[in-house]
């Protein structure tokens, strides 16, 4: 699978649109990307995936260049209880486990 | 979504007792389930997959003779730490995908926090 790249940590107000960056420069043709996100002591939570197209769910909004390089993750309202964190991850299709790298820890404040 | 559940959400034990963990799917059938384990301030790791019906398949560096998984029927899995030491405490999670290939999401249970005395 191939490894994306994530800032560590992040701020964001509540109510404003939290915007993720994850870079997955070496993706393939067959490989979806993959977010999730994991609030303290718990098991992860799933938000979205796509392959190449824009999806939105009554989550968030993933955002896939056109290239398929990069990705971003929007939470449009971003609130208290979405600070967490957050998990960008590439997986092909035939594959079944996910494997999670570092994360960003999104902090949302008051 | 579909629902994962994992028990005990939290154990404590002594030093070399076993410890088992379940894992069910309460919603839907899952042919595969995946163990993670995560220390403190730590990512998730993969330690095996569980597969319904024959042997699971260990990550590198996973003792299989220490973490013993049984995945007996299509909601089930359970995973048994034997031996306990105090570097085995940490944060067991387990996963699932409701079909064989499918591209959807995986599902987690809420994790099991171990810790040996």
């Amino acid at each position: 699978d191939a490894k994306t790249t994530q800032p560590p940590s992040m701020d964001c107000a509540e109510g404003r649109a939290a915007n993720l960056p994850c870079n997955h420069s070496t993706i393939s043709g067959n490989e979806y990307v993959y977010w999730y996100r994991q609030i303290h002591s718990q098991g992860p939570q799933y938000i979205i995936h796509g392959l190449k197209n824009n999806e939105t769910n009554e989550m968030a909004s993933l955002i896939i260049t056109e290239d398929r390089k990069s990705s971003t993750l929007i939470l449009p309202h971003a609130t208290l209880r979405d600070t967490a964190v957050y998990y960008c991850i590439v997986s092909s299709s035939s594959g079944y486990a996910l494997n999670f790298g570092k994360g960003t820890s999104l902090l949302v404040t008051p | 979504g579909a629902v994962v559940s994992q028990h005990p959400s939290w154990v404590i034990c002594k030093s070399g007792t076993s410890v088992k963990i379940e894992c069910r799917s309460l919603d839907f059938q899952a042919t595969t389930m995946f163990w993670y384990r995560q220390f403190p301030k730590q990512s998730l790791m993969l330690m095996a997959t569980s597969n319904e019906g024959s042997k699971a398949t260990y990550e590198q560096g996973v003792e299989k003779d220490k973490f013993l998984i049984n995945h007996a029927s299509l909601t089930l899995s359970t995973l048994t730490v034997t031996s306990a030491h105090p570097e085995d405490s940490s944060f067991y999670i387990c996963s699932a995908r409701e079909r064989r290939g499918n591209t959807g999401e995986l599902f987690f249970g809420e994790g099991s926090r171990l810790t040996v005395l």
